[in-house]
């Protein structure tokens, strides 16, 4: 136990529905992460949020829409996916600012997401 | 962040130490290193970290060279739950520093 819950841990949605993956934690951290594991790939970072506020995006495509209520949820929301993007999706939380180089980040256990 | 080198896989038998070597020789003076492992179909783990000297604690020991380009991951006694990849991750700051960028890792596997 991480202290990062991620829901749900398996999905199987069509490609026309609409899901929303939702990660939670209450270590006080302010920096959360969604990445996503292909098979036999390494992980990628999607987005991440300082104090709820995106600062990266690495060209996600619009089809994935993340939203930070506050620092201790994020969610990702999914709208007409494709095959292809069936993978591992991983939440992680990390402490704000300069603290972050000398502190561990924690991991969900991800939501195993299968697009049929 | 700067890149990290490491083996594709790498052996072991159990009860024996492993030692899991990561080269970063374009490594800066701030940037941290962390290692992270995988346990098959979990999200990543939080092993250890260090900046210039060596580290222990219950899970594993960091050593770093003292050019600080290269550092080692020691498991002392390897078992069949330390079969895992294994990340060597720099951290440090500017721009896009927020992230833990992942590489390949090693595949570590325990042999009975």
């Amino acid at each position: 136990e991480t202290g990062v819950t991620q829901t749900p841990r398996h999905l199987v949605m069509g490609m026309t529905n609409k899901k929303s993956l939702k990660c939670e934690q209450h270590l006080g951290h302010n920096a959360m992460y969604w990445y996503k594991q292909s098979a036999k790939k390494p992980l990628e970072l999607m987005f991440v949020y300082n104090f709820k506020e995106q600062t990266e995006n690495n060209s996600v495509p619009s089809r994935f829409s993340p939203e930070c209520p506050n620092s201790s949820h994020l969610f990702l929301h999914l709208h007409t996916l494709q095959p292809e993007d069936s993978a591992l999706y991983l939440c992680a939380s990390s402490p704000p600012g300069q603290l972050y180089m000398n502190t561990e980040a924690f991991f969900g256990q991800g939501t195993r997401l299968t697009v049929v | 962040d700067a890149k990290t080198t490491q083996p594709n896989s790498m052996e072991s038998n159990e009860e024996e130490p492993v030692h899991l070597p990561c080269n970063h020789s374009t490594i800066s003076g701030t940037d941290y290193i962390h290692w992270y492992r995988q346990l098959p179909s979990q999200g990543p783990e939080y092993v250890i970290h260090g900046l210039t000297s060596n580290v222990n604690n219950r899970m594993a020991s960091l050593a770093i060279a003292e050019d600080r380009k290269s550092s080692t991951l020691i498991l002392h006694r390897a078992t069949l739950r330390d079969a895992a990849v294994y990340y060597c991750i720099l951290r440090g700051p500017g721009a896009g520093s927020y992230q833990l960028t992942f590489g390949k890792g090693t595949k570590l596997s325990v042999i009975p």
